[in-house]
């Protein structure tokens, strides 16, 4: 039972514009949320994060946003750039603690020029 | 400023056989963690440890074993290589158990059991 779910598997976007990532959920116990970066051969890096507190939280390019009664969050890129190239993974907690981390399945997002 | 390393890179081994994976961190961490990653599926949390002497079950902890003698270093012991336990392997670490304090993870190995 897949309690974290990105249902896209692949985007791809031309450089400049917007990438919209998303990320299902189905435990509504989940009251944090987390997006790693992964390059290829290379380990997950921490992007942003979001409490269930707040429906958005903002880093530069990088904008997350999360609707509790849709059990949904989402990933804004904006704009896109070449090096934004990865694969991006969503992940939720309902403790707290980082040992109860459920990972999604990834979405891998290739930028165009 | 090495991080968290693993070692090693690849390896591939015959159904059976036992290895080692070895993880080291130099942030002075005190919790570490391994995670499997299937081809297509999300990361699985294997084992992890909250300090030196002490390790718990993840979700998948299953035909593996750990040990953490040290802060540094939390190796991961397959002792009959199954065909299951072809993945892409990663080590991370987190200087508190919040989720505030994102994990850093190592470049993984990558492991193939034929």
């Amino acid at each position: 039972d897949q309690q974290v779910k990105q249902n896209s598997p692949s985007l791809s976007v031309q450089e400049g514009r917007i990438s919209i990532l998303n990320c299902d959920y189905t435990n509504s116990m989940f009251d944090y949320f987390l997006w790693y970066k992964k390059y290829p051969a290379e380990g997950p890096t921490f992007l942003i994060s979001i409490s269930s507190i707040k429906d958005k939280n903002e880093d530069g390019r990088f904008t997350v946003f999360l609707n509790k009664s849709a059990k949904h969050l989402s990933l804004h890129i904006v704009p896109s750039q070449p090096g934004d190239s990865a694969v991006y993974f969503c992940a939720a907690s309902d403790t707290g603690n980082t040992d109860k981390l459920i990972f999604g399945t990834g979405t891998r997002l290739q930028v165009f020029p | 400023n090495a991080g968290v390393t693993q070692t090693p890179k690849f390896r591939i081994l015959k159904i059976g056989q036992s290895m080692t994976l070895q993880c080291t961190q130099d942030m002075n961490h005190n919790y570490m963690y391994w995670y499997r990653q299937d081809p297509g599926m999300g990361l699985k949390l294997i084992y992890y440890s909250v300090g030196a002497g002490i390790t718990d079950k993840g979700e998948v902890p299953n035909g593996y074993n750990v040990s953490r003698s040290t802060t540094e270093d939390f190796p991961l012991r397959l002792e009959l290589a199954a065909p299951s336990q072809t993945s892409v392997y990663f080590c991370a670490s987190s200087p508190t158990r919040s989720n505030n304090s994102p994990l850093h993870f190592g470049n993984g190995t990558r492991l193939t059991v034929t």
